[in-house]
């Protein structure tokens, strides 16, 4: 299994403001995954993030307003840019070996709040 | 293209009694199917996974679920509900297309009473 951590824990943020988004995994994994979880919301994925190439963004999400980086397998950043009141939600970051039978351990979220 | 759904958003149960969340998918291709449990302010942790072996598929603290190909269920049980079970429960789909994309249904929010 793998223990993914993410940082800040929750912010609260301005408007037109960035937040970079850290997640860390405790052992190297092939892939790591961006999820949003808006208020009462199920899950829904951003993008995946591999090493060494250009991360891939869902129908919706696009990379000047989530810019995202994937320096080594143990760690990737999700930066919200230019953040309005809508983007408020629960960022959540996994990570897994990549097959598709494959567990994805979840980090704990970062709870966004911008005002 | 794959999509979850899940029939019920709440589930209440007092201690002691079954628990049943219900799920169905639908999925062009042979499917991973996963429950993933969502305790308040925590993060999701692995319930169980059905990866076309054994169609009953038993987890952690008690749950289990069964793949039904035929039914395109793949319903989450307990025989007896304890308090900690108290939670929002998701059902999630994966297509074996060769590489891993999650799909998550709405949610089933489990509330246990006394």
């Amino acid at each position: 299994s793998a223990v993914i951590s993410q940082k800040p824990s929750r912010d609260i943020c301005q408007r037109g403001t960035s937040l970079t988004i850290q997640c860390q995994v405790d052992s190297q994994v092939t892939m790591m995954f961006w999820y949003r979880q808006q208020p009462g919301q199920s899950l829904t994925l951003i993008a995946t993030a591999n090493q060494g190439s250009e991360a891939t963004y869902e129908s919706g999400f696009v990379i000047d307003k989530f810019p995202i980086s994937r320096p080594n397998l143990t760690f990737s950043t999700l930066t919200v840019s230019n953040m309005s009141p809508e983007d408020s939600s629960i960022y959540l970051c996994s990570g897994s070996r990549g097959e598709v039978t494959d567990t994805q351990y979840f980090g704990p979220g970062t709870r966004l709040t911008v005002l | 293209a794959q999509s979850v759904t899940q029939l019920d958003s709440h589930v209440s149960v007092s201690e002691g009694t079954p628990v049943l969340l219900r799920c169905n998918y639908s999925s062009s291709y042979s499917p991973s199917l996963f429950w993933y449990v969502q305790h308040p302010n925590k993060g999701l942790q692995l319930l169980l996974k059905y990866t076309s072996a054994a169609t009953l598929v038993k987890g952690i603290n008690g749950f289990e679920a069964e793949f039904k190909k035929s039914e395109t269920s793949f319903h989450l049980t307990k025989p007896s509900a304890h308090m900690s079970d108290a939670a929002e429960y998701f059902c999630v789909v994966s297509e074996n297309t060769g590489f891993q994309k999650l799909v998550f249904g709405t949610g089933t929010r489990l509330l246990v009473s006394p």
